[in-house]
């Protein structure tokens, strides 16, 4: 099992551009999260998909959008970039409610 | 407002010698407290999982504990390797999406 996979590890973009951050996992898990984590504030909940079909704000929810595309794959979409998007994102996922989470390896995004 | 704080912010110790991380929490109907590794650059790995006072679990020369408003992580006779930051988190009863609330961390590092 490869576990939670996350594409692309890097990318700089310019204020304004657009892109999407992909999120898969192999271990048949119900609930996907994304989550923010800038230096001296800790990790901040984006977005979350409690079960396929279904997605919910987190704390920091502004400039963002997701989609649970099925079971396995949860993204994470800027549309227009901004400076303050600049951080690391890690999606993560579990199998039941009360279970502790998975995390992917990240990704590093810069806005310039 | 449920919250979670971590103490140091940073650890240095020598190899062996033996220390332990605070996890002060405040949450409405604490439902798990977590801890995780993080190495640079990676994702977070996960470690213990505590529900109740009084429960404790144990790996290798760490060790998890929990009272009613804190956990402690105990690093025994620590080596180069357990360097890393040690993030707690909290699930609160009513979470949305079950997720996990994180504090900021603690960088530990461990010299020879």
């Amino acid at each position: 099992n490869a576990g939670v996979t996350q594409t692309p590890k890097f990318q700089v973009l310019k204020t304004g551009q657009s892109m999407t951050l992909q999120c898969a996992q192999d271990m048949n898990h119900n609930s996907m999260y994304w989550y923010r984590q800038d230096p001296g504030m800790g990790l901040r909940l984006i977005y979350y998909s409690a079960s396929e079909g279904t997605t919910d704000k987190g704390e920091v929810p502004n400039g963002y959008n997701v989609s649970r595309l099925n079971k396995r794959e949860f993204s994470l979409r800027l549309e227009s970039a901004a400076p303050s998007q600049t951080s690391v994102y890690f999606c993560a996922s579990k199998p039941t409610e009360w279970d502790e989470q998975f995390f992917g390896p990240g990704t590093r995004l810069t806005v310039l | 407002e449920d919250q979670v704080t971590q103490s140091p912010e940073a650890l240095r110790l020598q190899e062996g010698e033996s220390s332990s991380l605070n996890c002060s929490y405040t949450v409405s109907g604490l439902r798990g407290l977590f801890w995780y590794r993080q190495d640079p650059g990676k994702g977070p790995e996960f470690l213990f999982t505590l529900y109740s006072a009084g429960e404790e679990k144990e790996k290798e020369r760490l060790k998890a504990t929990l009272t009613k408003k804190e956990s402690f992580l105990h690093i025994t006779a620590p080596k180069p390797e357990d360097s890393a930051t040690y993030l707690c988190a909290v699930r609160a009863l009513n979470q949305a999406g079950t997720a996990l609330i994180f504090g900021k961390g603690t960088t530990l590092s461990v010299s020879s």
